[in-house]
């Protein structure tokens, strides 16, 4: 698969406590997205990144935060995790618009977070 | 507002039968629409984008800008073909990609 890797893979914390979840791709491409994933809503966009410390919010970023410090990591924060937290997370990398495959996403193969 | 709509979250057919699998959007601006498809136990893959307009494992799907509908089709599914399928939107004026609630297609023998 493509050059991105999504860490853990798996984590089962409890509520009130902080969660990061690391994605780290080796493809130097510029954008970087959240999402997640939930039966019966798809996948949402939580935050995405167009660089080097260049974040927005998408769809349902509230109660989540991101940091993009260089180019191949992108880390999402959970600062006090919910129930309603409990989902699977996509990143997914897109190249330069312009570029071959812009707009196109490649995806990392998931972390699955469970809020107790 | 950028909004996808996929009406049906089940789709089950047989072998060979025809396969429509209705995407509508909302947005204001010139639109770029993708399909991405989930297999079991893969990562979730690009299958076609509007702008390449080609024919991706049987599947075709064209953009009508005036029913704001970019519906995927195959016209005789296979077994293979079960899956999660995703309706996507962009546009030349946003870097967000919004996706749709996906629709599930079951291919029965």
């Amino acid at each position: 698969d493509a050059g991105i890797t999504q860490s853990p893979r798996h984590k089962v914390t409890e509520t009130g406590t902080p969660v990061t979840l690391r994605c780290h791709q080796t493809e130097n491409h510029r954008y970087m997205y959240w999402y997640r994933q939930d039966p019966g809503h798809g996948l949402r966009l939580i935050h995405y990144s167009y660089g080097v410390k260049d974040t927005d919010k998408g769809e349902v970023s509230d109660g989540y935060s991101v940091s993009r410090s260089k180019t191949e990591d992108f880390l999402l924060t959970l600062e006090s995790a919910t129930s309603s937290q409990t989902s699977v997370y996509f990143c997914a990398i897109s190249n330069d618009r312009g570029a071959a495959g812009a707009n196109v996403l490649t995806f990392g193969a998931g972390s699955r977070l469970t809020v107790l | 507002a950028q909004r996808v709509t996929q009406p049906e979250k089940l789709l089950s057919v047989f072998k060979g039968a025809p396969v429509e699998l209705k995407c509508n959007y909302s947005y204001s601006g010139s639109p770029e629409l993708f399909w991405y498809v989930q297999y079991s136990r893969q990562r979730l893959q690009l299958l076609l984008r509007h702008i390449s307009r080609e024919s991706i494992k049987g599947f075709t799907a064209d953009l009508n800008k005036g029913e704001t509908s970019f519906h995927l089709k195959k016209p005789f599914a296979q077994e293979e073909d079960s899956a999660m399928y995703y309706c996507a939107l962009s546009g030349l004026s946003t870097d967000k990609l919004i996706f749709g609630t996906g629709t599930r297609l079951q291919v029965f023998p």
